[in-house]
């Protein structure tokens, strides 16, 4: 596709329901990776994909958080029994490869509520 | 681990230029990259620095001074639109994931 793409756009779910976050990467882009953005905060890093795998995880918070890529494309992020504090923009990115000094291309991001 | 600084906050004036500086501590540095998000929107790439120096790209430059572990993204001509958040992120040889951001800095462009 043209870009990345993530959806839904706006999830509104209640406490301790589960969740899953989807990410469309750019065609032919072998590297994915998510993001936390808390509101007016950085980007905090969750985990990293090269084709399927996940050579680095060390960012998801808890054992909640757990998140898969297949075919070398969709990527999908998934938080069980949600709790408020996980209110955030999911952010996905992916990048031509993972080496040194690649672009990461950004999709628009999953706004979470937990109610 | 790796730690970037850059201030939370920025004002300036359309027409003027402004600074965000950046400094860094981490091991394996590579480079730093400077990346842009609008309010609601998606963080968009703005420059890269392999190499001590200046790059600049029209109204944006970018700056590293590897020896001070110290960057900066300079704004000329500033516009209403350049309101947004700019995030500094490093880039490193060591581990799987190798692009560390920095918290950001808020613009904001007033008339």
């Amino acid at each position: 596709g043209a870009g990345v793409s993530q959806s839904p756009s706006n999830k509104v779910t209640e406490k301790g329901k589960d969740v899953e976050l989807r990410c469309d990467p750019i065609s032919g882009h072998t590297a994915l990776y998510w993001y936390r953005q808390r509101l007016g905060q950085g980007l905090e890093f969750l985990i990293y994909f090269q084709g399927n795998s996940a050579p680095d995880k060390s960012g998801l918070p808890s054992d909640r958080f757990s998140a898969e890529r297949t075919g070398e494309s969709v990527s999908t992020l998934t938080i069980q029994r949600t709790q408020q504090e996980d209110s955030a923009v999911y952010l996905c990115a992916t990048s031509l490869a993972g080496g040194l000094g690649n672009i990461q291309y950004f999709g628009a991001g999953t706004r979470l509520s937990v109610l | 681990g790796q730690s970037l600084e850059q201030p939370s906050e920025v004002t300036a004036v359309e027409g003027a230029i402004v600074q965000i500086n950046c400094t860094y501590q981490t091991s394996g540095f590579y480079g730093l990259s400077w990346y842009q998000q609008h309010d609601g929107g998606a963080p968009t790439f703005l420059s890269y620095n392999g190499l001590d120096g200046l790059e600049e790209t029209g109204r944006f430059s970018s700056f590293l001074s590897r020896s001070d572990s110290y960057g900066y993204l300079l704004l000329q001509e500033l516009q209403m639109k350049d309101s947004a958040s700019y995030f500094c992120a490093v880039t490193v040889q060591t581990g799987a994931n190798n692009l560390f951001f920095g918290t950001g800095t808020r613009l904001t462009v007033i008339p």
